[in-house]
């Protein structure tokens, strides 16, 4: 299975300003993934992070808002920008396991725990 | 479109009682189905998947959950649940593609 980190683990920000989340894998993965943990509330979908080609992104999310890069095979960022307290959340990276009788199974980060003040 | 529908939100239950947690999913094709686990202070796991064969699927910690095409269900149960089952549980279904789909979480709370 696949080890992943998420940095920061949570932080404090003000409205109006940004903040980028690093996602390390420990094994290279095709495609890597970007969900919202809203309070209370169940994980949404943001989007498809590929490597070599534009992130692909859900209904009601959009590429000014929750920029992504995509360098490697092994790394992807997603950028929070112009937050609002509306921003607050747990931002989960996760990646498709590519391990022979693991494949289709999708393993999730720790999570950044963001809030919008 | 996908959704997944879990209709218990919270449960509380005593040590050795038995569980069983509903989710039904709405899809018209072929479906890969999963149950998480996200234990207090710790990520996401997978506890359990259905991708096809034997409905009746085995996962980690003595749980299981069976498939039932006709009623579009993929229950999760445990015959005797321990106070560290104590956690949230979330049914997700993955259609075409590779989106995964999530129900809004069960929060079990097993007392002792």
């Amino acid at each position: 299975s696949a080890v992943i980190s998420q940095k920061p683990s949570r932080d404090i920000c003000q409205r109006g300003t940004s903040l980028t989340i690093q996602c390390q894998v420990d094994s290279q993965v095709t495609m890597m993934f970007w969900y919202r943990q809203q309070p209370g509330q169940s994980l949404t979908l943001i989007a498809t992070a590929n490597q070599g080609s534009e992130a692909t992104y859900e209904s009601g999310f959009v590429i000014d808002k929750f920029p992504i890069s995509r360098p490697n095979l092994t790394f992807s960022t997603l950028t929070v920008s112009n937050m609002s307290p509306e921003d607050s959340s747990i931002y989960l990276c996760s990646v498709v396991a590519r391990d022979r009788g693991k494949a289709g199974e999708q393993y999730f980060g720790p999570g950044t725990r963001l809030t919008v003040t | 479109a996908q959704s997944v529908s879990q209709h218990n939100h919270h449960v509380i239950l005593s040590e050795a009682a038995s569980l069983e947690l509903g989710c039904n999913y709405s899809y018209g094709g072929t479906v890969n189905l999963f149950w998480y686990v996200q234990y207090p202070g710790q990520h996401l796991q997978l506890l359990l998947k259905y991708f096809s064969g034997d409905p009746l699927v085995k996962g980690i910690k003595g749980f299981e959950a069976e498939f039932i095409k006709s009623k579009f269900s993929f229950n999760l149960r445990k015959p005797s649940v321990q106070w560290s089952d104590t956690a949230e549980y979330f049914c997700a279904v993955k259609g075409g593609g590779n989106k995964l789909t999530f129900g809004t979480g069960t929060q079990l709370k097993v007392e002792l």
